[in-house]
């Protein structure tokens, strides 16, 4: 059965500090995708990215890094020199190959204090 | 940059009553989705749309619940005789392509409508 959990329900950082956010997943595909989207208070979802099961380089966006390892079923986003702007809801999700579906884990509020 | 439109941003209803909610999807895409979030929990998948079909539906997803692209434009979510626990944040996304097509694809979500069923 295909399961996310984000074991983090809320975090508290002064700016400037690094923050990573942990996602672990379950599924018995050898095919599947993982994202991450935002929630800013405002409430839309944002895409941030898309990994594929076969691509475990990890990845680097301006201060965001995603840290993908296949070996412990993990998932985890760092946020570096973190911004008050950067006060979310994080939410981690997994879709198998050929289904529509996104399987959401239950999310990370991030507060990030001046 | 191109975006997912949602009305009514907020709806306030009383329970038994029907409600449809409204998305204009992104203009070339042609998968489209719903979501749903109950307040401080995890957004969760209802269905999928594409063809002028249902493509997948989620268990939450019953007879109570339908979908219908009226128009090229909009995508509906109509809610039969509304329920108390029927009270979330919807979500509706699209995307340019079907998980089938090129892996996964990419979900562009609107703002989302707040349901408040009394």
């Amino acid at each position: 059965a295909q399961k996310v959990t984000q074991a983090q329900t809320e975090i508290s950082v002064v700016e400037k500090e690094d923050v990573t956010l942990d996602c672990v997943y379950e599924t018995r595909d050898t095919t599947y995708y993982l994202f991450w989207y935002k929630q800013p208070p405002s409430g839309e979802l944002v895409f941030l990215i898309r990994r594929n099961s076969f691509d475990e380089q990890n990845e680097i966006s301006g201060r965001y890094s995603w840290n993908f390892q296949k070996s412990t079923s993990s998932f985890n986003f760092t946020i570096t020199a973190s911004q008050v702007v950067d006060s979310a809801v994080y939410f981690c999700a997994l879709s198998e190959a050929n289904t529509d579906k996104l399987i959401f884990g239950t999310g990370t509020r991030l507060q990030v204090f001046p | 940059e191109p975006e997912v439109t949602q009305t009514p941003s907020h709806q306030v209803t009383q329970m038994g009553q029907e409600v449809i909610l409204r998305c204009v999807p992104i203009s070339n895409h042609l998968y489209f989705y719903w979501y749903r979030q109950i307040l401080g929990q995890k957004v969760e998948f209802l269905v999928s749309f594409y063809n002028n079909e249902i493509s997948e539906k989620s268990e939450i997803f019953d007879d109570q619940f339908s979908v219908e692209r009226p128009d090229g434009s909009n995508f509906t979510l109509k809610i039969r005789s509304t329920k108390l626990e029927d009270s979330a944040m919807y979500f509706c996304a699209s995307s340019e392509v079907g998980a089938g097509i090129s892996g996964a694809n990419v979900l562009t979500f609107g703002a989302g409508s707040r349901l408040t069923v009394l």
